[in-house]
């Protein structure tokens, strides 16, 4: 049982690159997040989806795009990196998204540096 | 935003029963408030959840008042190991406040 899996564990990227942030989850979970923490500091949420081909925005969602084809997977993009993205990444899934009693699963983070 | 409002940090000594209280005065009717914690270089980690009332599992106790405007975490006889980062939750748009920097010492 895997849980959440993200990929890559570190990565380094130049000014205006582009790419892509995986995250898959093996729990059957409809709910699925995006998360960015900044050193020292709390969770912020990026994006969020509640099921597969549906997603939302969160607190700061410019700079990147999200897609959720599948159930399983919830892969962030970003556009056109820059400095300020600088940061650690986390993807976490949850059982059900109208309820509040499924507690979100989070995986190990993807730590992103722009240069 | 349905933020939670915690305090930044608390000191604590080993052995000692920890109170983290969380405020959600907008918290909606059928929200549940969940709580995690998170060492550096780790995702956050389900401790505890609870609608309301007293909630109790093997490593924490969650008291939740009638008006459920605020939650206490209760962690008891603290050791070494819980030196983390404690963030309370409430269900919208799942948005974590800033956490509550929890450190005990020998």
């Amino acid at each position: 049982n895997a849980g959440v899996t993200q990929t890559p564990k570190f990565q380094v990227l130049k000014t205006g690159q582009s790419m892509t942030l995986q995250c898959a989850q093996d729990m059957n979970h409809e709910y699925m997040s995006w998360y960015r923490q900044d050193p020292g500091m709390g969770l912020r949420l990026i994006h969020y989806s509640v099921g597969a081909g549906i997603t939302d925005q969160g607190e700061v969602p410019n700079g990147y795009n999200v897609s959720r084809s599948t159930t399983e997977d919830f892969p962030l993009r970003l556009l056109s990196a820059a400095p300020s993205q600088t940061s650690v990444y986390f993807c976490a899934s949850s059982y059900s998204a109208g309820q509040g009693g499924s507690p979100l699963h989070f995986g190990n983070g993807t730590r992103l540096t722009v240069t | 935003l349905a933020k939670t409002t915690q305090p930044i940090s608390m000191d604590s000594y080993e052995g000692q029963e920890v109170n983290i209280t969380c405020s959600h005065n907008n918290i909606a009717t059928n929200d549940y408030i969940t709580w995690y914690q998170q060492f550096p270089s780790q995702g956050p980690r389900f401790i505890i959840q609870g609608y309301k009332t007293k909630v109790t599992n093997e490593v924490a106790s969650l008291f939740i008042p009638a008006d459920r405007k605020s939650s206490t975490l209760s962690l008891p006889r603290v050791s070494l190991s819980d030196t983390a980062v404690y963030y309370c939750l409430r269900w919208l748009k799942t948005i974590f406040g800033a956490g509550t920097r929890l450190f005990v010492k020998a």
